[in-house]
């Protein structure tokens, strides 16, 4: 089984000063590693996620995560936060070749930039 | 327009009675699925489908019912809500389990249960 830990709750942080959301993870078996972001009243969408490869991974609009398989972690960070930043963001896993599609996601960390 | 439907997105109900969430979505993809999102939970999964007339129990698939007669459609229904079933339900689809689509999902925007 996999289980997915974010131990912040809640970043606050001010606009541009760089951000780091931590995700660890534990499984038995090799995973995949997603990062999602949920705005205000929306559904979850993805931001970002490692399959394989380049162990750091990026997105559109400037976040990065690097997997690190010793340490079981899969940080998110940016640079240079804007307000529009602000939203909860989840780290999730699925197990390396499932057939489902199935996420186990984290608990959730909230993003909150101010100005 | 295509995309993810859910309906209602705000429902109170009372102990015992019977819910229904549907989930509708226009893309003709195989995987959907039904999460319900808590405070100090995050999201859990509640049941997938994948295929029409093909589901599956999640994580936490007690106390609800799912079924899928149309790949586009995939219901919630809650027998005799309770109020642990207070919560925000998410319905999420995906063309595919492996290659570049590995992992995304598309969700709706939610509905939001309260059960008194």
């Amino acid at each position: 089984a996999q289980s997915v830990t974010q131990l912040d709750s809640q970043v606050p942080v001010f606009e541009e000063a760089p951000v780091e959301l931590r995700c660890n993870y534990s499984s038995s078996v090799s995973v995949y590693l997603f990062w999602y972001v949920q705005y205000p009243n929306q559904g979850l969408q993805l931001l970002l996620k490692y399959l394989s490869g380049s162990t750091l991974v990026e997105s559109i609009n400037g976040f990065e995560a690097e997997f690190n398989k010793s340490q079981t972690s899969f940080h998110l960070r940016k640079p240079s936060v804007h307000i529009s930043d602000t939203a909860e963001y989840f780290c999730a896993v699925s197990p390396y070749g499932g057939a489902t599609n199935k996420l186990i996601f984290g608990t959730g960390t909230l993003l909150a930039v101010q100005p | 327009d295509a995309g993810i439907t859910q309906s209602p997105r705000y429902k109170i109900t009372e102990t015992g009675r019977q819910v229904t969430l549907m989930c509708h979505q226009t893309w003709s993809h195989s995987y959907m699925f039904w999460y319900r999102q808590d405070l100090g939970h995050g999201l859990r999964l509640i049941y997938y489908s994948a295929a029409a007339d093909i589901t599956d129990k999640g994580e936490v698939p007690d106390g609800y019912v799912v079924s899928r007669s149309k790949t586009e459609n995939f219901p919630l229904t809650l027998e005799s809500a309770t109020r642990s079933q207070t919560s925000v339900y998410f319905c999420a689809s995906s063309p595919t389990s492996g290659g570049s689509g590995t992992g995304e999902l598309f969700f709706g925007e939610g509905s939001r249960l309260t059960v008194l």
